[in-house]
């Protein structure tokens, strides 16, 4: 178990609705990283948030966005939802004091869309 | 742009045989990370790899780094079946705390009894 919450595990919607994914990192972990893991693009770094703000983006469509609460807890938010947005959405958080930089990964949200 | 590249993709390997994943990486970075994802799960650190000449070990698995020639291997000694899983390097770019990580293609591998 490495600490990283997520919710819900599974989740199954049509297209063109939205949903949300929630993560709770790692207790003392100030940076959250969203990834997308798809069978033709691999694992897909998405967005990072430190303590609150926005740090890094990666190859994050406009139709999602993230937020990173007071309580260090984290949201991906899909919408306007596409077959090609099936995947397993993994979140991580890391450390982040000055350590080796190791990213600590939660079970995933399998997202189905049909 | 950080490209980073594994091979092989597949591997099926008999038990008790050595066998070793290569992880080729495109630009500059002294820090690797190798995971372990089984089916469906989340992903496992092995091994954290933060300086060029680093090898570090576990059980029967040993990853190593060279980050001239931007290459990190992870060997497997005498695999057993528990070994069985897809593996993936990841490289870093950046300073700590901004661990926007490149995954590899991973390398699925079977270990046959």
């Amino acid at each position: 178990d490495s600490g990283v919450t997520q919710t819900p595990k599974h989740l199954i919607t049509a297209t063109g609705q939205r949903v949300t994914l929630r993560c709770s990192p790692r207790s003392g972990d100030l940076s959250v990283y969203w990834y997308q893991q798809s069978l033709d693009q691999g694992l897909q770094f998405l967005i990072q948030y430190y303590n609150g703000e926005e740090r890094a983006k990666g190859n994050i469509l406009e139709r999602f966005s993230a937020q990173q609460f007071p309580d260090l807890h984290s949201e991906l938010n899909l919408s306007s939802l596409e077959l090609g947005d099936s995947a397993l959405y993994f979140c991580a958080s890391s450390a982040d004091r000055g350590l080796n930089g190791e990213l600590f990964f939660g079970e995933g949200s399998r997202l189905t869309v049909l | 742009e950080l490209k980073v590249e594994q091979n092989p993709l597949f591997l099926s390997m008999q038990e008790g045989k050595n066998y070793t994943i290569y992880c080729n990486y495109s630009t500059t970075s002294d820090r690797l990370y190798w995971y372990r994802q089984d089916p469906g799960k989340s992903l496992e650190s092995l091994f954290v790899l933060l300086s060029n000449g680093a090898v570090k070990q576990e059980g029967r698995l040993m990853a190593s780094l060279d980050t001239k020639a931007r290459l990190s291997t992870l060997h497997i000694t005498a695999a057993v079946h528990d070994l069985s899983a897809t593996y993936f390097c990841a490289v870093a770019r950046g300073n700590f705390g901004n661990e926007k990580l490149t995954f590899g293609t991973g390398t699925r591998l079977t270990i046959i009894p």
